[in-house]
């Protein structure tokens, strides 16, 4: 099966600067990335997504980067702000199977 | 708030009980996902339903099952429940059968003494 990796499992950063987190898959099959945002004591959140077709998609301060070769992808935020400081979940998925396999997640502390 | 609805928030009960936990998607939404997320780790995917069918399975244990109802809402029962099933379980509902952009409910706090 699927099987995601996602570095590092912390991260801490000083308000202003970009954080960087990566995920690698395993599953040529998998062909829908999103990235979701978990608030302490709140569900994950969709924060963005990117599909096999594009190699890069940004919104706002957000963006993400997807290598299928490489079978790689990752978030970046820009200008971090002490409010982004939530644990990060990426995930694979392969829409055909109805199946989502989500990294273990990274806290990313964002110091004022 | 997602749309997504769970209950209930909290549930505190001994080993070898039955507890079900309830879901009620978004409306309009067809699928329905479950997920165990225990202390300081990730997502575990546990089950799909879509439109009252199973549709895909993840390392959903035995003492687990599932069900989805005509109205869509879906029940996540858990019996013999031992320490480690402790967790948070995560409920999500997406529109379509295939696993695109999911909207997570709040999620239901187990602790088994």
């Amino acid at each position: 099966g699927e099987n995601v990796e996602q570095h590092p499992s912390t991260l801490s950063v000083q308000e202003g600067d970009s954080a960087v987190i990566k995920c690698t898959y395993s599953d040529s099959a998998s062909n829908y990335f999103p990235w979701y945002k978990q608030e302490l004591g709140k569900g994950p959140q969709l924060i963005i997504d990117i599909r096999s077709n594009v190699g890069e998609k940004k919104d706002q301060r957000i963006a993400v980067t997807l290598n299928k070769t490489a079978k790689h992808f990752s978030l970046h935020i820009t200008e971090t702000q002490p409010e982004d400081s939530a644990v990060y979940f990426c995930a694979a998925t392969a829409t055909n199977a109805g199946k989502s396999t989500f990294g273990d997640g990274t806290t990313l502390t964002v110091k004022p | 708030d997602s749309g997504v609805t769970q209950t209930p928030k909290h549930l505190i009960t001994a080993t070898g009980q039955r507890v079900t936990l309830r879901c009620s998607p978004r409306s309009g939404d067809l699928s329905v996902y479950w997920y165990q997320q225990s202390l300081d780790q990730g997502l575990q995917f546990l089950i799909q339903y879509y439109n009252g069918e199973e549709r895909a399975k993840g390392n959903i244990l035995e003492r687990f099952s599932a069900q989805q109802f005509p109205d869509l809402h879906s029940e996540l029962n858990l019996s013999s429940l031992e320490l480690g099933d402790s967790a948070l379980y995560f409920c999500a509902s997406s529109p379509r059968l295939v696993s695109d952009e999911q909207f997570f409910g709040p999620g239901t706090r187990l602790t088994v003494l």
